[in-house]
């Protein structure tokens, strides 16, 4: 079970948008509608984004949108801010009841 | 409010065994999953197993299988993760994580703990 792959890094201009990947096989992403991404900044707990592949929980702001295609997701920071800066992991249901990670993206606000 | 609290940082020597905590309260703690992360020094998150608190019901990351034992006590609303033998590369940060109802097997974490270093060194 190898972990979901991602671009080491990502970054954008103020206001501007930014879409991080993250691929996987037909065993994890591909295969069932169940990623989320998490924002983790410097020395604190990850934070759930979005879930279900393009849902948002409460309180996450709608600049922050997912999507999928075949083995690949994206997340999407549209109207990027300063306190976007952080890194961000995707993580998907790998089948027989297991979860992956994907290695994470450190994004630059510019 | 909900909030998972775990214990504090430990600093250990290969070998030796250890047991760290996580407190579940403001919820009803056998209602949820929870899970714990690994996070090993400037690297990124791996899942290491879930656990249901209802029954002790658990299943492990294959990467993790035999190497740590994941635990809960539903009297004290508190689940733990386990070592019997730590090594060097065991040092790393590790977080729990609680599952929406609901969403027990998916990639959904909504509350963390704020983590639990562990240091092993000789």
């Amino acid at each position: 079970q190898s972990a979901l792959t991602q671009p080491p890094s990502a970054s954008g201009s103020p206001r501007q948008s930014v879409t991080i990947s993250c691929t996987g096989t037909s065993s994890d992403v591909g295969g069932y509608n169940y990623v989320s991404w998490y924002q983790q900044h410097p020395g604190k707990a990850p934070k759930l984004m979005i879930f279900e592949v393009s849902k948002r929980p409460s309180g996450v702001p709608d600049r922050f949108s997912g999507s999928k295609s075949g083995n690949t997701a994206s997340l999407t920071v549209s109207g990027l801010q300063a306190e976007d800066e952080a890194d961000y992991y995707c993580s998907s249901y790998a089948g027989s009841s297991s979860l992956v990670f994907g290695g994470g993206t450190k994004l630059t606000v510019l | 409010e909900v909030q998972l609290v775990q214990s504090g940082a430990e600093v250990k020597k290969p070998g030796e065994s250890l047991r760290i905590s996580c407190k579940g309260s403001g919820y009803t703690f056998t209602s949820n999953w929870i899970s714990w992360v690994r996070q090993m020094p400037g690297k990124g998150l791996e899942w290491m197993g879930r656990i249901d608190p209802s029954d002790s019901y658990t299943n492990y990351s294959p990467s993790f299988q035999g190497h740590v034992t994941i635990s809960a006590d539903k009297s004290v609303t508190t689940a733990y993760l386990q070592w019997r033998s730590l090594k060097a590369s065991d040092t790393a940060m590790f977080y729990c994580a609680r599952h929406p109802q609901g969403y027990s097997y998916g990639p959904i974490f909504d509350y963390w703990g704020q983590g639990t270093l562990v240091t092993v060194s000789s």
